[in-house]
């Protein structure tokens, strides 16, 4: 039982390159999240999926695309990478439980720095 | 909009030591509140999660209380220990929307041998 696993656990890019950033969680959760973390600014929502075949935006959306492939899977998409992405990028998967949300579990984080 | 805030931004104690951590939020309507422990280039660990309608929540040396009417949870931390240097995040998910988390930035605590 693995959790919640990330892919790259480190990137560097150019301006303007595109990436995906991957994430799979093995705890049969219906929701997953995509946050991203930078100094002084806390954990801010990029975007979300409550189940599988939808997503939402969250609080810093622009420059950003989300898929969610399957139940397992939530990818994140930056068509083209802007020094201002420069970041740590955290998936988090969770449940609800009567109505409740539960614990979200989060993956080790993606390093992102862009050139 | 809910908003999260965490004093102190940092903390150091002697080993041994009782600690309080406070967090307060913006708008008492929320699911629940959970606090997270993130260690330096690591992810975050979920310590506890309050529901609601419960007061606190105790897991070993760990306790954090709720009271929604204030918008104020304490995590209090008995007899300190080197192991519990890392930074304590505070969050909320507020009702009507979906299950998102808004978080504080955050408490980073020092215990010293």
């Amino acid at each position: 039982n693995a959790g919640v696993t990330q892919t790259p656990k480190f990137q560097v890019l150019k301006t303007g390159q595109s990436m995906t950033l991957q994430c799979a969680q093995d705890m049969n959760h219906n929701s997953m999240y995509w946050y991203r973390q930078d100094p002084g600014m806390g954990l801010r929502l990029i975007y979300y999926s409550a189940s599988e075949g939808t997503t939402d935006k969250g609080e810093v959306p622009n420059g950003y695309n989300v898929s969610r492939l399957n139940k397992r899977e939530f990818s994140l998409r930056l068509e083209s990478a802007a020094p201002s992405q420069t970041s740590v990028y955290f998936c988090a998967s969770s449940e609800i439980f009567y109505w409740n949300p539960d614990t979200q579990y989060f993956g080790p984080g993606t390093r992102l720095t862009v050139l | 909009k809910q908003e999260v805030t965490q004093i102190p931004a940092a903390l150091s104690v002697p080993e041994g030591e009782n600690l309080v951590l406070n967090c307060s939020f913006t708008d008492s309507a929320i699911y629940n509140l959970q606090w997270f422990r993130q260690d330096p280039g690591k992810g975050l660990t979920s310590l506890l999660l309050i529901q609601s309608s419960q007061r606190e929540q105790t897991s070993g040396r760990l306790n954090a209380s709720l009271d929604k009417s204030s918008g104020r949870s304490t995590l209090y931390i008995a007899a300190s220990q080197p192991g519990d240097s890392a930074t304590y995040l505070c969050a909320v998910i507020p009702q009507g929307g979906s299950e998102k988390l808004v978080f504080g930035k955050g408490t980073k605590l020092t215990v010293n041998p």
